[in-house]
């Protein structure tokens, strides 16, 4: 079946550091990348959507400054958490679709601890 | 918008257990629905989805029923093993949207 790395699965971090996570589509062609964010015992809450070669559409109240994400290619879109602080810890997760109808495929995760 | 909540975890269970975890959701429109189960060290795997009113999904023995009624898509499994120990998301989309999960349930089965 399809497969979607995200890496890395854990980095903790300083504050005001940047942290990149990448999300690659190993075995198809992802048209479109979802980046979703979830806190303790909160659900997974969608942060953006980024299309291959056009800018991400960021969710009502998700700092795209901030979070910066860049779709270039059908098999890579990442996420960098700029000036990271202990706030931004939590555990983000990419998904990605092959534009088949509700074929959605989830990365593992990243878990992120900003001291 | 639309929401999704389902019952708060950790549920435990012995081996040969009954499971429901229970799910229900607000929408407009006529979504899908979802079972996706997260195992330890794994990312997202679909379980099951039902994509009209009254359409039973199932996989691995697991099923849920999507009642439109009750706007409920309650997940069972009528003997649980412990490698069904794992997160489990509730969640709905439409083709082409992003997806509304709701917080997720922790499942322990215990030998």
């Amino acid at each position: 079946g399809a497969v979607v790395s995200q890496h890395p699965s854990r980095v903790i971090c300083k504050s005001g550091t940047s942290v990149k996570i990448e999300c690659r589509s190993l075995d198809f062609q992802a048209t479109t990348m979802f980046w979703y964010r979830q806190f303790p015992k909160k659900s997974l809450m969608l942060m953006a959507t980024s299309n291959e070669g056009s800018k991400a559409t960021y969710e009502q109240g998700v700092e795209k400054d901030k979070f910066l994400i860049n779709h270039a290619s059908l098999t890579l879109s990442t996420l960098t958490v700029t000036s990271a602080h202990p706030e931004d810890s939590s555990f983000y997760i990419c998904s990605a679709s092959s534009g088949e109808e509700e074929k959605l495929f989830f990365g593992s995760g990243t878990q992120l601890s900003v001291l | 918008g639309d929401s999704v909540t389902q019952m708060e975890g950790p549920v435990t269970l012995s081996e040969e257990a009954f499971l429901t975890i229970n799910c229900t959701y607000t929408a407009t429109g006529y979504p899908s629905l979802f079972w996706y189960v997260q195992y330890p060290g794994e990312g997202l795997q679909l379980l099951l989805k039902a994509t009209k009113a009254d359409d039973k999904g199932s996989n691995k023995g697991f099923e849920a029923t999507y009642r439109k009624e009750t706007t409920s898509f309650h997940l069972e499994k009528g003997s649980v093993q412990v490698s069904d120990s794992a997160v489990y998301f509730c969640a709905l989309g439409n083709y082409g949207q992003n997806f509304v999960f709701g917080p997720g349930t922790r499942l322990s089965v215990l030998p």
